[in-house]
């Protein structure tokens, strides 16, 4: 079991540009969960997915932010027109929602992107 | 909204200390509690998990009750060593709407040798 894996692992874009983040969940689970940690507001929720639907969406920025999970082995954060206030680690996890293990979010590494 | 609190922004100790982390937490249903802890370059991982049915959650070393009276949850440790520094995370399960995870600000433990 690789775990959760998220690519790329850094990303720098200038302001402006769009920035795609992938994510990969653990085989099986069928909740995704996308959040940004920053210093100075820590970890935030975005969105999640649920069996490939939006469940919850109340953390994503109205503007410039949309996630997708087109099937089961991926989904996507894209961010378009990057400022550099978006510069953060974007954190993917995933869970199952049955069994002893349901709520239990398994993070991948994260990307950190950098908006010049 | 649900929400946690940590206060300790950090906490320094010397291996074999005894570890104590303040969390409270704030929510209109029976919560299931977490601690999740993150290394460098890593995404948290579940280190305990406590629902109003156990009231007290143990792993590694490290125990954490549950106290609905003064909804706390904190998380305590007899003995700390070097290799427990990293960053602590109270959180709770949101059960409004779905689910969420809701994460405290985090408290980064320092343990020197």
């Amino acid at each position: 079991n690789a775990g959760v894996i998220q690519t790329p692992r850094h990303k720098v874009t200038g302001k402006g540009q769009e920035a795609t983040l992938w994510c990969e969940p653990i085989s099986g689970h069928s909740a995704v969960f996308w959040y940004r940690q920053t210093i100075v507001q820590g970890l935030e929720f975005l969105t999640y997915f649920r069996n490939q639907a939006p469940i919850d969406d109340s953390g994503m920025p109205k503007e410039r932010f949309s996630a997708q999970m087109p099937n089961q082995s991926h989904s996507t954060l894209k961010i378009q027109s990057t400022q550099p206030q978006d510069s953060a680690v974007y954190l993917c996890a995933s869970s199952s929602t049955g069994g002893a293990d349901a709520e239990t979010l398994y993070f991948g590494s994260g990307t950190r992107l950098t908006v010049l | 909204g649900d929400s946690v609190t940590q206060k300790q922004g950090q906490v320094t100790l010397s291996e074999d200390d005894f570890l104590f982390i303040n969390c409270t937490y704030s929510t209109t249903t029976y919560p299931t509690l977490l601690w999740y802890v993150q290394y460098p370059g890593q995404g948290p991982q579940l280190l305990l998990k406590v629902t109003t049915a156990n009231n007290k959650g143990i792993s590694r070393g490290f125990e954490a009750t549950y106290d609905k009276g003064t909804t706390s949850f904190h998380l305590q440790k007899a003995s700390v060593q070097e290799s427990d520094s990293a960053v602590y995370f109270c959180a709770l399960v949101d059960q409004t709407g779905g689910y969420k995870v809701v994460f405290g600000s985090g408290t980064r433990l320092l343990v020197s040798p």
